[in-house]
């Protein structure tokens, strides 16, 4: 079956940096994204990695491995205002969505 | 600014009542999707639907319909709402997945059936 792993849930200290873990096996790989979602509100869009590697905007980087079926995502600097949950998603060989439960971060100051 | 907007944030509904969901979005987008989500799980597909007058069943159909007559508007029908469908539902449209293929996603609609 296809499956998506992300840690539960995660603490961090304001201005510190963290990293968000993201495994998955689907079958087939079209790309891989990463959204942000403030409690109560949508989704909305973080990064999006098709090719091995490193992609930086900003404060936050998300890294591909498609090798090692492996991703994340890493905020710097964090702010108080990055508590939120952050879904990793897959788009498999049928350009569908599989979608992580997500990623709960909690920033203390 | 892209919008995706859903007709109603809060429902309480009864077992067994029709229930509506309305979602319209303003960015010309060939793809429409539902998904309901819940604590602990990832998004779950409902229904998507690539063009006007066309849907395709996702991964939990059973239970709901949808229409899009139009191409900016996609809704989804519960003929018989039940408990288990108490959730948060959200509407989301995409350009083709050839351009990276992001979703945008409207507020939610969060219901919850009595």
């Amino acid at each position: 079956g296809q499956n998506i792993d992300q840690p539960t849930e995660m603490t961090a200290t304001e201005g510190a940096i963290v990293q968000i873990n993201c495994t998955y096996q689907t079958s087939g790989f079209n790309g891989l994204f990463w959204y942000q979602q403030h409690a109560g509100e949508a989704p909305t869009f973080l990064s999006y990695n098709v090719l091995d590697g490193l992609e930086e905007k900003g404060r936050f980087s998300s890294f591909l491995s498609r090798s090692k079926g492996y991703s994340y995502l890493l905020l710097k600097e964090l702010q108080m205002k990055d508590s939120a949950s952050y879904l990793c998603a897959v788009r498999d060989s049928n350009y569908q969505l599989i979608w992580g439960a997500g990623t709960k971060l909690i920033i203390k100051p | 600014d892209v919008k995706v907007t859903q007709s109603s944030r809060y429902l309480v509904k009864r077992t067994g009542e029709k229930v509506f969901l309305e979602c319209v979005q303003d960015m010309d987008h060939e793809n429409m999707f539902w998904y309901r989500q819940d604590p602990g799980l990832g998004l779950r597909l409902i229904y998507f639907s690539y063009d006007v007058k066309m849907k395709e069943k996702g991964d939990i159909p059973e239970g709901y319909s949808v229409s899009r007559e139009k191409k900016e508007r996609f809704s989804l029908i519960l003929e018989s709402a039940s408990t288990n469908q108490t959730s948060m539902y959200l509407c989301a449209s995409s350009l083709t997945p050839e351009v990276t293929g992001e979703l945008f996603f409207g507020e939610g609609s969060r219901l919850t059936v009595l």
